[in-house]
Parts: C-alpha cells; sequence; structure tokens
C-alpha cells in the first residue's frame, strides 16, 4: 500500500536530548513538509523540501533541523535548542507535478519531553 | 502574508442536523483551498480541495464547500452530520508559489450528539 509512514506514533525524552522522529514515504512524491500540531493552533511549518538535497524553513524553524539525502525520506532532528519540544509531529508529500497539489498526512508523532 | 481564521473553536450538533464551519481567509491572488479532518491522534485526511473553475466543491464523505471571492471565505458544509463526523476541521490556504506551502486555521472541533 501506498503512504506516509511516521515512527514512532509515541516518543519520550529527556530535556537537553536531541531526538530523530522518522518520515518515509512511497509514493514517489518530490516535496515533503514537517508541522507542528499545538492545540487550539493549528498546524504550523517548520522545514519543508521540493527536491532531494535541498530544504527550505518554515516558519518555526529555530531548535530543529532536517536532510533529505533520499527521495523517500525526510527526517526531522528536535534539538535541545527547542525551548518547548513537546507537540504533535505531522509529515506530509506532495506531488510537484500536474495541477492537484494537495499534501498528503502521515499519522503522526506525539513527542513528549520529560 | 497569507492567513486563515476559523471562528468557532468548538460547535456542537444534533445527529442528523446540518453543519457549516467557517473559512476566510487572507491571500494576495486566487488562492489553492482546502478543507482537512482529523480524528484524534491522527493525521489529516483531505476533504475537498478548490483550484479554479465551480465555486461550489464535492468533497468525500458527503461535505461541500463554496469559494466566496467577495467574501474571502470557503465554508465547509454538511446536510446531515453522522456520530462519525465528530473530529477537528482544518482549512488551509496554499500558495501557488513553488513550494506550495500551506498556512491552516486553528481548527474547528465538532462534538456530535446522539
Amino acid at each position: 500500500d501506498g503512504g506516509i509512514t511516521q515512527s514512532p506514533k509515541y516518543l519520550f525524552r529527556k530535556e537537553g536530548q536531541n531526538v530523530t522522529l522518522s518520515c518515509e514515504q512511497n509514493l514517489n512524491h518530490d516535496a515533503m513538509y514537517w508541522y507542528r500540531q499545538d492545540p487550539g493552533q493549528g498546524l504550523r511549518l517548520i522545514y519543508y523540501s521540493q527536491i532531494v538535497n535541498d530544504f527550505q524553513k518554515g516558519d518555526i524553524a529555530e531548535g530543529y533541523s532536517v536532510s533529505r539525502e533520499k527521495k523517500e525520506s525526510f527526517p526531522l532532528t528536535v534539538t535541545s535548542a527547542q525551548k518547548n519540544p513537546t507537540a504533535f509531529y505531522l509529515c506530509a508529500s506532495r506531488p510537484t507535478s500536474g495541477v492537484h497539489n494537495e499534501q498528503f498526512f502521515g499519522p503522526g508523532t506525539r513527542l513528549t519531553v520529560l | 502574508a497569507q492567513s486563515v481564521t476559523q471562528p468557532d473553536i468548538h460547535i456542537t450538533v444534533s445527529e442528523g442536523a446540518s453543519l457549516e464551519l467557517r473559512c476566510n481567509y487572507s491571500y494576495g491572488a486566487t488562492p489553492y483551498l482546502f478543507w482537512y479532518v482529523q480524528s484524534p491522534g491522527q493525521g489529516l485526511q483531505l476533504l475537498l480541495k478548490y483550484f479554479s473553475g465551480d465555486t461550489l466543491v464535492q468533497g468525500i464523505k458527503g461535505f461541500e464547500a463554496e469559494f466566496k471571492r467577495s467574501q474571502s471565505s470557503f465554508n465547509l458544509r454538511k446536510p446531515s452530520v453522522h456520530w462519525s463526523d465528530a473530529a477537528e476541521y482544518f482549512c488551509a490556504v496554499g500558495a501557488r508559489a513553488a513550494g506550495n506551502k500551506l498556512t491552516f486555521g486553528g481548527g474547528t472541533r465538532v462534538l456530535v450528539k446522539p
């Protein structure tokens, strides 16, 4: 089945530790996105990538880093510099060809920093 | 900069009654507009989208939305709500420029009374 996989579903870390969230897609999509979701605030864009080996900062990139070494994968690292990392993180992908450019979302990872 | 406002944080509706969720956007040109639905702890699923053409858009699960340029609105409607429609609904506006970044509203949580 084609889709987007995020693992793990729940993640716990101690304060001060870096943590990497996985996002894999087998939809052959060029573009991938990371969002953060907090209660009552909708989704906010952290980073996005339109092509392998290239990515851009979104609206709230501070304290986060990404890489895009493969088309299928777009991991997000939450660093110790992120002041309030506890949140629900959503990965999405989108085909860049054609006009139907909605984003498809993964199931999300809930990160709790203790 | 683009923005989206969903004025209603919570809406409670009786099963079988009609539902309308409001969405107002701010964007300098003709936008791409989307409605997504999210069940608790899950990713987002696309309900419908507007790119151009007919301003009344039909989506999945019996939902429809109407694009009104003069009012900068894209309200979501369903004639008869089912208990399974209880979820959080997000309106989003997409940039037609490179990257197709989505800006989301804060969401409306829908509760369905039996």
